[in-house]
């Protein structure tokens, strides 16, 4: 398997602009996380799915943020309109049976700079 | 709300030394504690998941111990080598609230050969 892929890996983007994040979970995965990393405040999760549901988005900072899951394959993390504060590296994480506290897995992350 | 702690930040160790890196949580209603390694630029590579039954695991040189009533856990590596220099982070998975898991910020480990 070629573990969960994020797109795109680098964005560098003007204050104002929409930014959209995209993850491919493992596939079988049925549970699918998202988080930000900052120096300043370290991993915090902004929001997570089981079975392409969101469960909870009490993580995520604003109204400018907003994430979907359409299919078990497949979420996007969206930032309108991007702030320089959102700079960080945004992971995409997956875990099969979330039920059973199982491991989660990481992309690579997409480090995010808006000027 | 769980709170997760990592001291020190950073370590500098000479290469063959055997070291332990700390991890605390504010709350033992715990139903795993994990560790994970991130490489600059890298995303985590999970390393050890110990169950809140167990009171350790062991995977080659690295050992990690869960004591839940003091709430503390431990990573030890033995005869550390260069290519152990990463940044390593514990995450507690509370039983109560949403958040599945929470980390604490990790401690820089460098290893000179």
């Amino acid at each position: 398997d070629a573990g969960v892929i994020q797109s795109p890996r680098h964005e560098v983007t003007e204050m104002g602009q929409e930014v959209t994040l995209r993850c491919k979970p493992i596939s079988g995965h049925n549970s699918l996380f998202w988080y930000r990393q900052t120096m300043m405040r370290g991993l915090e999760l902004l929001i997570y799915f089981n079975n392409n549901v969101p469960i909870d988005d009490s993580g995520m900072p604003e109204d400018r943020f907003s994430a979907k899951m359409p299919n078990a394959s497949f979420s996007t993390l969206k930032i309108q309109p991007s702030e320089p504060r959102d700079s960080a590296v945004y992971f995409c994480a997956s875990s099969l049976y979330y039920e059973r506290q199982e491991t989660q897995y990481f992309g690579p992350g997409t480090r995010l700079l808006v000027l | 709300k769980q709170e997760v702690t990592q001291i020190p930040a950073a370590l500098s160790v000479p290469e063959g030394e055997n070291l332990v890196l700390n991890c605390s949580f504010t709350d033992s209603a715990i139903y795993n504690l994990q560790w994970f390694r991130q490489d600059p630029g890298k995303g985590l590579t999970s390393l050890l998941l110990i169950q809140s039954s167990q009171r350790e695991q062991t995977s080659g040189r690295l050992n990690a111990s869960l004591d839940k009533s003091s709430g503390r856990s431990t990573l030890y590596i033995a005869a550390s080598q260069p290519g152990d220099s990463a940044t390593y982070l514990c995450a507690a998975m509370s039983l109560s609230g949403n958040t599945p898991l929470v980390f604490g910020k990790g401690t820089r480990l460098s290893v000179i050969a």
